[in-house]
């Protein structure tokens, strides 16, 4: 049973990087077919995906967050990270790690409220 | 970005109605949309892959039909643990975009 897992601040400061780790647990995140997927729910709204990272490192962001969003892979620990630039209150939101396979989200991680406020 | 557009937005119902919610695709997507439910405080779970197709695990009284623009999901007899909130979402193309999400609650 493939589990993931976020962690990182749940505060961050206006202006500042976002930063979130998701460590996968259960499967290999170099096993080949997945798109290790961010995506954010602003609170009592809609999901909005962020971009994918594929083991191989080759990634795709959605073009409305593209100059703020790097997504980056570490297969020796199993993790995928997000960083997010210059945040504003704008950017809080819970964030989900997840995996994609052709055809859908099959796993999510729990989800972790991050807060933009001075 | 392909935009889908949820119908309704909300819906109340009862325990045992039959209950269908909508997604529209700004252009064709094939078949290539997927229906979650999400409940308070938890991520979003696969109910429907490829338009049709139900997740293991997934009850039978669910199923999803449509392809090209158009997309139903049908929830053939309500049970009380299906009160939630329901997104499509296109994985046609990057962006994955989801609909705005149809919250059904109980009347």
């Amino acid at each position: 049973q493939v589990q993931l897992q976020e962690s990182g601040p749940g505060l961050v400061k206006p202006s500042q990087t976002l930063s979130l780790t998701c460590t996968v647990s259960g499967g290999s995140i170099s096993s080949g077919g997945y798109y290790w997927s961010w995506i954010r729910q602003h609170p009592g709204k809609g999901l909005e995906w962020i971009g994918y990272i594929y083991y191989s490192g080759s990634t795709y962001y959605n073009p409305s967050l593209k100059s703020r969003v790097t997504i980056s892979v570490d297969t020796s620990k199993n993790q995928f990270s997000l960083k997010l630039s210059s945040v504003t209150a704008a950017d809080t939101a819970v964030y989900y790690c997840a995996r994609v396979v052709v055809g859908a989200i099959d796993y999510w991680g729990q989800g972790t409220l991050v807060t933009v406020s001075s | 970005a392909i935009q889908m557009t949820q119908s309704p937005s909300s819906l109340s119902a009862s325990v045992g109605d039959r209950v269908t919610i909508t997604c529209r695709a700004s252009q064709g997507i094939r078949n290539d949309l997927g229906w979650y439910q999400q409940k308070p405080g938890k991520a979003p779970k696969l109910l429907i892959y490829a338009a049709s197709s139900l997740q293991s695990g997934v009850p039978s009284r669910f199923s999803g039909s449509g392809s090209g623009t158009d997309f139903t999901l049908t929830i053939s007899s309500l049970q009380p643990e299906d009160f939630a909130t329901y997104y499509c979402l296109q994985d046609y193309n990057y962006p994955l975009t989801f609909g705005q999400g149809t919250k059904l609650e109980i009347k």
